[in-house]
């Protein structure tokens, strides 16, 4: 079974700092999608960033990027220019091609602080 | 305009009682989603349905019962509810459109929060 792990429970920087977030997964398949959800406190699930496990370039989303290396299974988000509406819990999610599940990590809590 | 929505979201009730959690989702999505956060943040899921059809069933109490009369609508009743089934529970939704990430990425709902007291 596929497991995902968050190392950092929790992340403090300083506005406009860049912050990097860590997650690890572990799996046999050789082709699957990883995801950063956002949960902010209003508690909603957004997606922030998604990576297909057979693509080499790393994806990008205005602030956001990821470093995805696949030998050493690992996806992580860095976040330039942090922002006070950054603030929110961050989790790393595994999905099998055609499973349809997501398998969450344990999540990150960031607060970015004035 | 809400993709994926849900109600009630705020729920408190009393252990014994049956409730019911509604969610519709106006994306034309086939595949809907019951997951679960409980009180340590955890996300896990519990059903999922493809064209109003039972996909996963990731060994949840069979007091949890969804029912879906439309592929835009997923339902979650919960009889005899305990102290333990409180928690957040997310709708979502996703449509599979052959490979990459963003053809299978899946959909939230804001959350239902359930409180048993």
């Amino acid at each position: 079974a596929q497991t995902v792990t968050q190392s950092q429970p929790e992340m403090s920087v300083q506005e406009a700092e860049t912050v990097t977030l860590s997650c690890t997964y572990d799996t046999s398949e050789s082709n699957y999608y990883l995801f950063w959800y956002k949960q902010p406190p209003s508690r909603q699930m957004i997606l922030v960033i998604r990576q297909e496990a057979y693509k080499q370039q790393n994806a990008t989303e205005n602030r956001f990027s990821v470093n995805f290396q696949k030998a050493a299974k690992s996806f992580s988000l860095k976040i330039s220019d942090s922002q006070l509406g950054d603030t929110a819990m961050y989790f790393c999610a595994f999905m099998k091609p055609r499973a349809q599940k997501l398998v969450f990590g344990q999540g990150t809590r960031l607060t970015i602080n004035p | 305009d809400t993709a994926v929505s849900q109600t009630p979201k705020y729920l408190v009730t009393q252990m014994g009682n049956d409730k019911s959690i509604k969610c519709e989702q106006n994306l034309g999505h086939d595949t809907m989603y019951w997951y679960k956060q409980d009180s340590k943040k955890f996300l896990k899921i519990m059903f999922s349905y493809n064209n109003k059809e039972l996909i996963i069933n990731e060994t949840v109490p069979n007091r949890f019962s969804p029912k879906s009369p439309d592929k835009a609508h997923l339902n979650l009743h919960i009889n005899s509810l305990e102290l333990g089934d409180s928690a957040v529970y997310f709708c979502a939704s996703s449509q599979v459109l052959g490979q990459g990430a963003s053809g299978n990425t899946i959909y939230f709902g804001e959350g239902s929060w359930l409180t048993v007291v």
